[in-house]
Protein backbone atom coordinates (compact mmCIF):
# COMPACT_ATOMS: atom_id res chain seq x y z
CA UNK A 1 0.00 0.00 0.00
CA UNK A 2 1.34 3.35 -1.02
CA UNK A 3 2.08 5.78 1.78
CA UNK A 4 3.38 9.56 1.18
CA UNK A 5 4.71 11.81 3.90
CA UNK A 6 5.89 15.43 3.45
CA UNK A 7 9.20 16.89 5.28
CA UNK A 8 10.09 20.35 4.94
CA UNK A 9 10.56 23.74 7.30
CA UNK A 10 7.26 24.82 8.94
CA UNK A 11 8.21 28.32 9.01
CA UNK A 12 8.90 30.86 6.57
CA UNK A 13 9.92 34.65 6.39
CA UNK A 14 8.37 36.38 3.10
CA UNK A 15 10.13 36.69 0.18
CA UNK A 16 11.99 33.22 1.11
CA UNK A 17 11.94 30.31 -0.70
CA UNK A 18 9.49 27.14 0.45
CA UNK A 19 10.82 23.67 -0.08
CA UNK A 20 8.87 20.37 0.58
CA UNK A 21 9.89 16.58 -0.01
CA UNK A 22 7.22 14.54 -0.64
CA UNK A 23 8.95 10.44 0.05
CA UNK A 24 6.97 7.54 -1.89
CA UNK A 25 6.93 3.83 0.45
CA UNK A 26 5.26 1.09 -0.85
CA UNK A 27 5.39 2.04 -4.32
CA UNK A 28 7.60 2.93 -7.19
CA UNK A 29 7.10 6.55 -8.23
CA UNK A 30 8.50 5.14 -11.75
CA UNK A 31 4.76 3.84 -11.89
CA UNK A 32 2.23 4.71 -14.86
CA UNK A 33 0.56 6.93 -11.83
CA UNK A 34 1.42 11.12 -11.56
CA UNK A 35 2.46 13.07 -8.37
CA UNK A 36 1.39 16.35 -6.71
CA UNK A 37 0.61 19.01 -4.36
CA UNK A 38 -2.45 20.54 -3.34
CA UNK A 39 -2.57 23.14 -0.36
CA UNK A 40 -5.30 23.78 1.49
CA UNK A 41 -4.81 27.58 3.35
CA UNK A 42 -6.85 27.49 7.20
CA UNK A 43 -10.43 26.99 7.50
CA UNK A 44 -10.45 27.61 3.69
CA UNK A 45 -10.91 25.20 0.58
CA UNK A 46 -8.21 22.87 -1.67
CA UNK A 47 -5.63 24.78 -4.50
CA UNK A 48 -4.28 22.10 -6.91
CA UNK A 49 -0.49 23.39 -7.47
CA UNK A 50 0.69 21.23 -9.74
CA UNK A 51 1.76 17.42 -11.40
CA UNK A 52 5.05 15.63 -12.05
CA UNK A 53 5.76 12.47 -13.99
CA UNK A 54 8.04 9.97 -13.49
CA UNK A 55 10.34 11.42 -16.71
CA UNK A 56 10.58 15.11 -14.89
CA UNK A 57 7.09 16.59 -17.09
CA UNK A 58 5.42 18.82 -14.84
CA UNK A 59 2.34 21.15 -15.02
CA UNK A 60 1.10 23.55 -12.31
CA UNK A 61 -1.82 25.53 -11.95
CA UNK A 62 -1.29 29.09 -14.01
CA UNK A 63 -1.83 31.12 -10.79
CA UNK A 64 1.22 30.17 -9.43
CA UNK A 65 3.52 28.88 -12.39
CA UNK A 66 5.81 31.92 -12.35
CA UNK A 67 6.44 31.02 -8.42
CA UNK A 68 6.59 26.91 -8.68
CA UNK A 69 9.09 23.92 -9.56
CA UNK A 70 8.03 20.09 -9.67
CA UNK A 71 10.79 17.19 -9.57
CA UNK A 72 11.06 14.21 -9.00
CA UNK A 73 13.96 12.24 -8.12
CA UNK A 74 13.49 8.62 -9.08
CA UNK A 75 16.84 7.30 -7.15
CA UNK A 76 14.95 8.27 -3.99
CA UNK A 77 11.54 7.56 -4.52
CA UNK A 78 10.62 11.15 -4.16
CA UNK A 79 9.07 14.44 -5.78
CA UNK A 80 9.45 18.00 -4.49
CA UNK A 81 8.27 21.24 -4.83
CA UNK A 82 9.42 24.62 -4.58
CA UNK A 83 7.87 27.97 -4.02
CA UNK A 84 9.53 31.40 -4.58
CA UNK A 85 9.10 34.37 -3.03
CA UNK A 86 6.69 33.23 -0.56
CA UNK A 87 3.92 36.00 1.01
CA UNK A 88 1.32 35.38 4.24
CA UNK A 89 -1.33 34.09 1.20
CA UNK A 90 0.79 30.92 1.08
CA UNK A 91 0.40 29.68 4.47
CA UNK A 92 -1.28 26.40 4.13
CA UNK A 93 -1.11 22.96 5.05
CA UNK A 94 0.75 21.18 1.80
CA UNK A 95 -0.10 17.74 0.91
CA UNK A 96 1.09 15.51 -1.63
CA UNK A 97 -1.12 13.02 -3.82
CA UNK A 98 -0.91 10.68 -6.61
CA UNK A 99 -3.57 10.37 -9.14
CA UNK A 100 -3.82 8.13 -12.07
CA UNK A 101 -4.34 9.48 -15.92
CA UNK A 102 -7.25 10.79 -15.14
CA UNK A 103 -6.31 13.96 -13.94
CA UNK A 104 -8.43 14.68 -10.85
CA UNK A 105 -8.30 11.32 -9.67
CA UNK A 106 -6.35 11.94 -6.07
CA UNK A 107 -6.39 8.42 -4.48
CA UNK A 108 -3.33 8.63 -2.15
CA UNK A 109 -2.17 11.55 0.10
CA UNK A 110 0.24 12.38 2.89
CA UNK A 111 -0.82 13.71 5.92
CA UNK A 112 -0.04 17.26 5.08
CA UNK A 113 2.54 19.45 6.53
CA UNK A 114 1.56 23.17 7.88
CA UNK A 115 3.71 25.86 6.11
CA UNK A 116 3.27 29.35 8.16
CA UNK A 117 4.97 32.27 6.41
CA UNK A 118 5.33 35.37 8.79
CA UNK A 119 7.57 37.72 9.63
CA UNK B 1 -11.01 30.45 -13.30
CA UNK B 2 -13.35 30.46 -10.39
CA UNK B 3 -13.46 28.07 -8.47
CA UNK B 4 -16.55 25.59 -8.74
CA UNK B 5 -19.61 26.57 -6.72
CA UNK B 6 -21.12 24.16 -4.03
CA UNK B 7 -23.52 25.18 -1.44
CA UNK B 8 -21.96 25.95 1.88
CA UNK B 9 -23.73 23.75 3.77
CA UNK B 10 -25.97 20.98 4.05
CA UNK B 11 -27.96 18.97 6.85
CA UNK B 12 -29.56 15.84 7.64
CA UNK B 13 -31.17 13.37 10.39
CA UNK B 14 -29.62 9.90 10.17
CA UNK B 15 -31.06 7.32 7.36
CA UNK B 16 -31.88 10.53 5.44
CA UNK B 17 -30.49 10.96 1.92
CA UNK B 18 -28.61 14.45 0.97
CA UNK B 19 -27.38 15.82 -2.24
CA UNK B 20 -24.19 18.29 -2.52
CA UNK B 21 -24.51 20.26 -6.11
CA UNK B 22 -21.35 21.36 -7.64
CA UNK B 23 -21.51 23.59 -10.54
CA UNK B 24 -18.94 24.79 -13.11
CA UNK B 25 -19.02 25.37 -16.91
CA UNK B 26 -18.87 23.49 -20.05
CA UNK B 27 -15.42 23.92 -19.87
CA UNK B 28 -14.74 21.97 -16.72
CA UNK B 29 -17.65 20.27 -15.51
CA UNK B 30 -19.78 19.97 -18.51
CA UNK B 31 -16.81 18.93 -20.65
CA UNK B 32 -14.90 16.35 -19.27
CA UNK B 33 -15.33 12.76 -17.84
CA UNK B 34 -12.77 13.63 -15.36
CA UNK B 35 -14.23 15.13 -11.80
CA UNK B 36 -14.17 13.75 -8.36
CA UNK B 37 -15.36 14.16 -4.76
CA UNK B 38 -13.63 14.17 -1.56
CA UNK B 39 -14.89 13.62 2.01
CA UNK B 40 -12.59 15.82 4.68
CA UNK B 41 -13.08 15.38 8.81
CA UNK B 42 -11.16 18.19 10.63
CA UNK B 43 -7.87 17.33 11.00
CA UNK B 44 -7.46 15.03 8.33
CA UNK B 45 -6.67 14.48 4.69
CA UNK B 46 -9.16 14.47 2.09
CA UNK B 47 -10.07 11.23 1.25
CA UNK B 48 -11.66 10.06 -2.26
CA UNK B 49 -15.17 9.14 -2.41
CA UNK B 50 -16.38 9.05 -6.37
CA UNK B 51 -13.64 9.58 -9.47
CA UNK B 52 -14.79 9.47 -13.04
CA UNK B 53 -18.12 11.54 -12.28
CA UNK B 54 -19.76 8.10 -10.55
CA UNK B 55 -17.32 5.45 -10.05
CA UNK B 56 -16.46 4.62 -6.33
CA UNK B 57 -13.73 3.37 -5.08
CA UNK B 58 -12.87 0.20 -3.42
CA UNK B 59 -13.92 0.92 0.37
CA UNK B 60 -16.42 3.27 -0.23
CA UNK B 61 -19.62 2.65 0.67
CA UNK B 62 -22.37 2.42 -2.11
CA UNK B 63 -24.67 4.71 0.21
CA UNK B 64 -22.56 7.66 -1.69
CA UNK B 65 -22.88 8.02 -5.70
CA UNK B 66 -22.22 10.56 -8.25
CA UNK B 67 -24.10 11.69 -10.89
CA UNK B 68 -24.06 15.14 -13.46
CA UNK B 69 -26.30 17.11 -15.10
CA UNK B 70 -24.99 19.54 -18.16
CA UNK B 71 -22.63 21.53 -16.25
CA UNK B 72 -23.85 20.73 -12.46
CA UNK B 73 -22.27 17.50 -10.60
CA UNK B 74 -23.67 15.70 -7.90
CA UNK B 75 -22.93 13.73 -5.30
CA UNK B 76 -25.57 11.88 -2.89
CA UNK B 77 -24.89 10.32 0.05
CA UNK B 78 -27.79 7.68 1.41
CA UNK B 79 -28.60 6.28 4.52
CA UNK B 80 -27.18 9.37 6.27
CA UNK B 81 -24.56 8.00 9.07
CA UNK B 82 -23.22 10.19 12.00
CA UNK B 83 -19.43 9.59 10.37
CA UNK B 84 -20.51 11.21 7.22
CA UNK B 85 -20.10 14.45 8.84
CA UNK B 86 -17.27 16.15 7.56
CA UNK B 87 -16.68 18.82 4.51
CA UNK B 88 -16.79 17.75 1.07
CA UNK B 89 -14.95 18.85 -2.30
CA UNK B 90 -15.86 18.65 -5.66
CA UNK B 91 -13.05 18.77 -8.33
CA UNK B 92 -13.16 18.56 -12.16
CA UNK B 93 -10.73 18.78 -14.86
CA UNK B 94 -11.03 21.94 -16.99
CA UNK B 95 -8.72 21.23 -19.99
CA UNK B 96 -4.59 21.86 -20.98
CA UNK B 97 -4.31 25.39 -19.42
CA UNK B 98 -6.38 25.71 -15.55
CA UNK B 99 -5.94 22.07 -15.62
CA UNK B 100 -7.62 21.22 -12.28
CA UNK B 101 -10.48 23.34 -10.41
CA UNK B 102 -11.51 22.70 -6.80
CA UNK B 103 -15.22 23.39 -5.54
CA UNK B 104 -15.49 25.37 -2.31
CA UNK B 105 -16.34 22.91 0.06
CA UNK B 106 -19.59 22.05 1.75
CA UNK B 107 -20.10 21.25 5.22
CA UNK B 108 -22.05 18.55 5.63
CA UNK B 109 -24.22 18.46 9.38
CA UNK B 110 -26.02 15.11 10.28
CA UNK B 111 -28.54 16.23 13.03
Amino acid sequence: QVHLQESGPGLLKPSETLSLTCAVSGYSIRSTYYWGWIRQPPGKGLEWIGTVWHTGSAYCNPSLKSRVTISVDTSKNQFSLRLNSVTAADTAVYYCVRHDDGYVNFDSWGQGTLVTVSS
Amino acid sequence: QSALTQPRSVSGSPGQSVTISCTGTSSDVGGYKYVSWYQQHPGKAPKLMIYDVTNRPSGVPDRFSGSRSGNTASLTISGLQAEDEADYFCCSYAGSYIYVLFGGGTKLTVL
